[in-house]
C-alpha cells in the first residue's frame, strides 16, 4: 500500500524549533519529490516547499526562506521538515505529500502532524 | 506569490452540477497547464481529484471534471451527491519550481 506516515503531534514554545518526519512506503522513495504543505486551524492549504530525495535539492516558498529546512535520510527512507523560530501563527497541521516533480499534483498525502505553538 | 482566488462557498442540490472557479495570473494558472484540484473532508488529508487541468487520477469518478480558460481554471462536479460536500482547493505551478494554492471553496449539498 502506497502511503506516507508522519511523526506525531508536537507542542512547542515560541522561539523553539520543530522537526517533522515523513516516511513513505509502497514506492521508491527517491523516485518522487516530497512536498510540505501546512494548514492553520480553519484556514486553507499553504505550500511550504519541496525536497528531491534523490539529489537532496530543495526549493522553499519565499515566506519560509531562512526559517525552514527540508532534509532527507536515504538510509532510512525518511524526509524531514524543520521549522525554526516558531511563532503562535505557525500553529497548524503540517502535511507531507508526494509529487513526480514540482508541478503540484500531490497524489499521496501523509496523515498530517499537528504542531501547536504556545507559551 | 499571491494565493489563487476561489469563491469561499458554493452549493447545489443533489443531482445538480456546480462549478468552482480558481483565478490566478499569467504567471501561474494562465502560464502553465499544471492546475490541480483537491477535495478535503473535515479532519482528513486532501485528496487529488484533478491534475494537469483536466486529468483524473484512477478511482476518481467522472462526475469531476476540470477545465481552464485564460487565467481561470474551473472544477465542475456533476450529479452532486451528499458525499461531495467538502472543501475544494486548487493549486497551480507558479514558475521557478514553486506552487501556489487557492484559498479554498466550501461546497454544500443542499
Amino acid at each position: 500500500q502506497v502511503q506516507l506516515v508522519q511523526s506525531g503531534a508536537e507542542v512547542k514554545k515560541p522561539g523553539a524549533s520543530v522537526k517533522v518526519s515523513c516516511k513513505p512506503s509502497g514506492y521508491t522513495f527517491t523516485a518522487y519529490y516530497t512536498h510540505w504543505v501546512r494548514q492553520a486551524p480553519g484556514q486553507g492549504l499553504e505550500w511550504m516547499g519541496w525536497i528531491n530525495p534523490n539529489s537532496g535539492g530543495t526549493k522553499y516558498a519565499q515566506k519560509f526562506q531562512g526559517r525552514v529546512t527540508m532534509t532527507r535520510d536515504t538510509s532510512i527512507r525518511t524526509a524531514y521538515m524543520e521549522l525554526s523560530r516558531l511563532r503562535s501563527d505557525d500553529t497548524a497541521v503540517y502535511y507531507c505529500a508526494r509529487d513526480e516533480g514540482w508541478e503540484g499534483a500531490f497524489d499521496i498525502w501523509g496523515q498530517g502532524t499537528m504542531v501547536t505553538v504556545s507559551s | 506569490q499571491s494565493a489563487l482566488t476561489q469563491p469561499p462557498s458554493a452549493s447545489g442540490s443533489p443531482g445538480q452540477s456546480v462549478t468552482i472557479s480558481c483565478t490566478g495570473t499569467s504567471s501561474d494558472v494562465g502560464g502553465y497547464n499544471y492546475v490541480s484540484w483537491f477535495q478535503q473532508h473535515p479532519g482528513k488529508a486532501p485528496r487529488l481529484i484533478i491534475y494537469e487541468v483536466s486529468k483524473r487520477p484512477s478511482g476518481v469518478p467522472d462526475r469531476f471534471s476540470g477545465s481552464k480558460s485564460g487565467n481561470t481554471a474551473s472544477l465542475t462536479v456533476s450529479g452532486l451527491q451528499a458525499e461531495d460536500e467538502a472543501d475544494y482547493y486548487c493549486n497551480s505551478y507558479a514558475g521557478s519550481n514553486s506552487v501556489v494554492f487557492g484559498g479554498g471553496t466550501r461546497l454544500t449539498v443542499l
